[in-house]
């Protein structure tokens, strides 16, 4: 079965670096999604993407984040300066479709730590 | 705003015994709900939604307007169950998956 795959799974940044997380969906998905967990809280949405623009996104999507598809295949979110609270794992999703009947799914995560 | 209670962090049960993972929702719409499962050091993935009214690996789950509740049940735990349990909303019409979480349940069956 075709999965969702995220590198790198673990990363390591200091304070104020960029990062960049990867994802690569699933290849005949149209959607695409990140939602990150901080440790011992919810797991929380952070953006959409269809048709190479964001759809939808979160409050705490703010200018710090960016999502870009830079080819046919990956699907990328960029932290531009890091800040310790962005420490959390990070999960890309990806959907055949919107509806509800296009199951989501996830990868298995980048856990990013901030130090 | 959406919100998704799971009230229990965990719950322990005997293998055999059953099971009633607790799910309440605030919504003001008509959700769309789901119970998503993670096992020990995989992904998260899909066990069922609301809308096909399926049963998948004895789980099942009812959603009940009038409680706003979709607990998830099984009768006879299994060992294999023990895992976290995540409680999903999706808002109606949404053109995406823009999903709200519960805080997650970890369920361990004891043999």
């Amino acid at each position: 079965e075709p999965e969702v795959t995220q590198t790198p799974s673990h990363q390591v940044t200091q304070m104020g670096q960029e990062v960049i997380l990867r994802c690569v969906p699933i290849s005949n998905h149209l959607y695409f999604y990140w939602y990150r967990q901080i440790l011992g809280q919810k797991v929380e949405f952070l953006v959409s993407f269809y048709n190479n623009e964001i759809s939808e996104k979160s409050e705490i999507f703010d200018d710090q984040f960016s999502v870009e598809r830079p080819d046919g295949s990956n699907f990328t979110l960029k932290i531009r300066s890091t800040k310790l609270e962005d420490s959390a794992m990070y999960f890309c999703a990806s959907t055949r479709w919107g509806g509800a009947d296009s199951p989501l799914h996830f990868g298995n995560g980048t856990r990013l730590t901030v130090t | 705003a959406q919100r998704v209670t799971q009230p229990e962090k965990l719950l322990s049960v005997f293998k055999g015994a059953p099971v009633e993972l607790k799910c309440n929702y605030s919504y003001s719409g008509s959700p769309e709900l789901f119970w998503y499962v993670q096992y020990s050091r995989q992904r998260l993935q899909l066990l069922l939604r609301h809308i096909s009214r399926e049963s998948i690996k004895g789980f099942t789950a009812d959603l009940n307007k009038g409680e706003t509740s979709f607990h998830l049940k099984k009768p006879f735990a299994q060992e294999e169950d023990s895992a976290m349990y995540y409680c999903a909303l999706r808002s109606s019409g949404a053109g995406s998956y823009q999903l709200t979480f519960g805080k997650g349940t970890k369920l361990s069956v004891i043999p």
